[in-house]
């Protein structure tokens, strides 16, 4: 089944313990994006990937990293969590330009 | 660069009444619009896309879009809705040229009333 997998689906953690969340796909999509949904404020870009060793910022991409080492894992990292970026997060992915995105089941993230 | 404005984020409708939920984009360039549907507790999933040809657009669950490129609009309509339409729905654009970033609205709340 072709799918994006995020783990874990829920953490809560503390200021300052970094942490990542994986996101893997199984379709071979070149193009890989982190998300953040907040309320009122819909779906805002964090970073992205064009493929392998290719990423660039998003919208909002104070306080995230990541990496694109392989084609089908694309990691968001936390080096030092801070509360406001307690959020819900989706990963996606896609293939040639124009295509839709497919997207992960999301992560919801407590920073206390 | 690109925005997306969806004015009403909250949108109550009595069940097997149709529905309009409005979408309007800004943009420097030729666009591809897509609408997702996120359902409670889960991603989101593509409810259908305009990229090129007819601009009246169909996609599942009995919805249909138009693009009116005058208006910079597309905006999404069914004829009847059911309860199992209730979820938050997302309209997005990105550049036909140039990177690839997806830009998303910031959602309307569809709430069917029994």
């Amino acid at each position: 089944e072709a799918q994006v997998t995020q783990n874990p689906r829920y953490l809560i953690t503390v200021t300052g313990k970094k942490l990542t969340v994986t996101c893997s796909q199984n379709m071979n999509h070149e193009y890989m994006s982190w998300y953040r949904q907040d309320p009122g404020l819909g779906l805002r870009q964090i970073y992205y990937s064009m493929n392998v060793e290719v990423t660039d910022k998003g919208d909002v991409p104070e306080g995230y990293k990541v990496s694109r080492k392989e084609k089908r894992n694309f990691p968001l990292i936390l080096e030092s969590p801070s509360p406001n970026q307690t959020s819900l997060y989706f990963c996606a992915s896609s293939s040639p330009r124009g295509s839709p995105l497919h997207f992960g089941n999301g992560t919801r993230l407590t920073v206390t | 660069a690109q925005s997306v404005t969806q004015l009403d984020s909250q949108v109550p409708v009595f069940e097997e009444a149709p529905v309009e939920l409005r979408c309007n984009y800004s943009s420097s360039v030729s666009v591809y619009l897509f609408w997702y549907v996120q359902y409670p507790n889960q991603g989101l999933q593509l409810l259908l896309k305009y990229l090129s040809g007819s601009t009246l657009v169909k996609g599942i669950n009995g919805f249909e879009a138009e693009f009116n490129k005058s208006q910079t609009s597309f905006h999404l309509r069914k004829p009847s809705v059911h309860i199992s339409d209730t979820a938050e729905y997302f309209c997005a654009v990105t550049p036909f040229f140039g990177n690839e970033k997806l830009t998303f609205g910031t959602g309307t709340r569809l709430t069917i009333i029994p």
